[in-house]
């Protein structure tokens, strides 16, 4: 079975651009899950989806951040304008919603650099 | 505040011998741990999950206790192999309502030798 896939793998930039970053769960998952991981920060939630709809988006650093999903398949998180300190690895997860304390399973990440 | 601690410092061993990475946590009454593996690279890979009402949890060579009391849980390898070296974290549910959300720990690497 496909795991959890993202695009793309790496993205370099210049301050001030736009980034786009695309995830596609495991089918018949109902939970998505975007974080990004830093040295200094290590892994740190951003967002995360129910069938589709935010719950909670506590943890996203700033207005220049938003995320979607508009289907079950797929999610975007956008970043505009970009800054350096975006820089980071940027993971995607899904889970089932069967119960709680599922697995979740991540992607293999997106390598952001902001110049 | 709320923390959950690994060690930070790179674990060294030797390989056969038994690996324990720590993690503690402050301010939490979680209803499970997860414990999952990061290669170089590679996104986290879940390995093993217990429950607030289990004390350990074993997978293969692996095994896993949970202390709630002490806010701890420890992390086996047994019999380390070189293929076993990776950074390993521990997550915790903080919130029980908020369906399936982990906060993660920084992660301990772990470094066997042949």
């Amino acid at each position: 079975d496909a795991g959890v896939i993202q695009s793309p793998r790496h993205e370099v930039t210049e301050m001030g651009q736009e980034v786009t970053l695309r995830c596609k769960p495991i089918s018949g998952h109902d939970y998505l899950f975007w974080y990004r991981q830093t040295m200094m920060r290590g892994l740190e939630l951003l967002i995360y989806f129910n069938n589709n709809v935010p719950i909670d988006d506590s943890g996203m650093p700033e207005d220049r951040f938003s995320a979607k999903m508009p289907n079950a398949s797929f999610s975007t998180l956008k970043i505009q304008p970009s800054e350096p300190r975006d820089s980071a690895v940027y993971f995607c997860a899904s889970s089932l919603v069967s119960g709680f304390s599922q697995p979740q399973h991540f992607g293999d990440g997106t390598r952001l650099s902001i110049l | 505040s709320q923390k959950i601690e690994q060690n930070s410092e790179a674990l060294n061993i030797q390989e056969g011998k038994t690996a324990t990475l720590t993690c503690n946590y402050t301010n939490y009454s979680p209803a499970y741990l997860q414990w999952y593996r990061q290669d170089p690279g590679r996104g986290p890979v879940f390995l093993l999950l217990i429950r607030e009402n289990e004390k350990e949890k074993r997978k293969e060579r692996l095994k896993v206790t949970f202390d709630t009391t002490l806010k701890q849980s420890l992390f086996h390898i047994t019999a380390s192999q070189p293929a076993d070296s990776a950074t390993y974290l521990c997550a915790l549910d903080i919130d029980s309502n908020a369906g399936n959300m982990l906060t993660f720990g920084g992660g301990t690497r772990l470094m066997v030798k042949p």
